[in-house]
């Protein structure tokens, strides 16, 4: 079956736009996550949805970034006013129930550029 | 201090030999351990869970020590296709995953 998407795959922007990321994830997987993985760091967690609801936000940086997911499917990650040190790989993953045991499938990323 | 630690190598080794990558994490409450591998501008996928009785997939071990607080990966006879970034994930609570950097392996013929 199709796996998670995630759209654009690459997106560069001037410092100071703002810019959307989208994550479809697995069909029926209530749980979603956003992570970003900056050039020789590990992952780094932004955020994660159970169904609609965001129980846990304290990765998000700062307040320009916002997440939405709708209809327990798709999710969006916000950027507003981008900086340099945004530049990064967003990546999504989804889990079937969102218990830890659950494994994480991963979407390909978008790799952000912020120029 | 950070969440998750891993030694970021590079490990190369020549095929068929036996390698060993160590992790350390930070917090004693830490409850699921897992390991996963990374290629080259690619996804993470996951490799293995890791349980408290330590717990073997084909040629790949894991082994969870609480007491020390680390979590180890063995891979017997390696394989060139083995070659890859091999991250050290650990979660404390809720839904809050810590990725380590990862381990860099190459396998040369």
């Amino acid at each position: 079956g199709a796996g998670v998407s995630q759209s654009p795959s690459n997106k560069v922007t001037e410092k100071g736009k703002d810019v959307e990321l989208r994550c479809d994830p697995i069909s029926g997987h209530t749980a979603l996550y956003w992570y970003r993985q900056s050039l020789g760091q590990g992952l780094e967690f932004l955020i994660y949805f159970q169904g609609n609801s965001a129980p846990d936000k304290s990765g998000l940086p700062s307040d320009r970034f916002s997440a939405e997911r709708t209809g327990g499917s798709v999710s969006t990650l916000t950027i507003q006013r981008t900086q340099q040190e945004d530049s990064a790989v967003y990546l999504c993953a989804s889990s079937l129930v969102g218990l830890p045991s659950n494994e994480q499938f991963f979407g390909p990323g978008t790799r952000l550029t912020v120029l | 201090r950070k969440e998750v630690e891993q030694d970021p190598g590079p490990f190369n080794v020549p095929e068929g030999a036996t390698v060993a990558f160590n992790c350390t994490y930070s917090n004693s409450a830490s409850q699921s351990f897992f390991w996963y591998r990374q290629d080259c501008r690619k996804e993470p996928k996951l490799l293995m869970s890791v349980y408290s009785s330590g717990n073997e997939d084909g040629r790949f071990t894991a082994q969870l020590n609480r007491a020390s607080q680390y979590i180890s990966l063995l891979i017997r006879d390696s394989k060139l296709s083995d070659s890859a970034t091999y991250l050290c994930v650990v979660n404390r609570w809720g839904n809050q995953f810590y990725f380590g950097t990862g381990t860099s392996l190459t396998v040369i013929p």
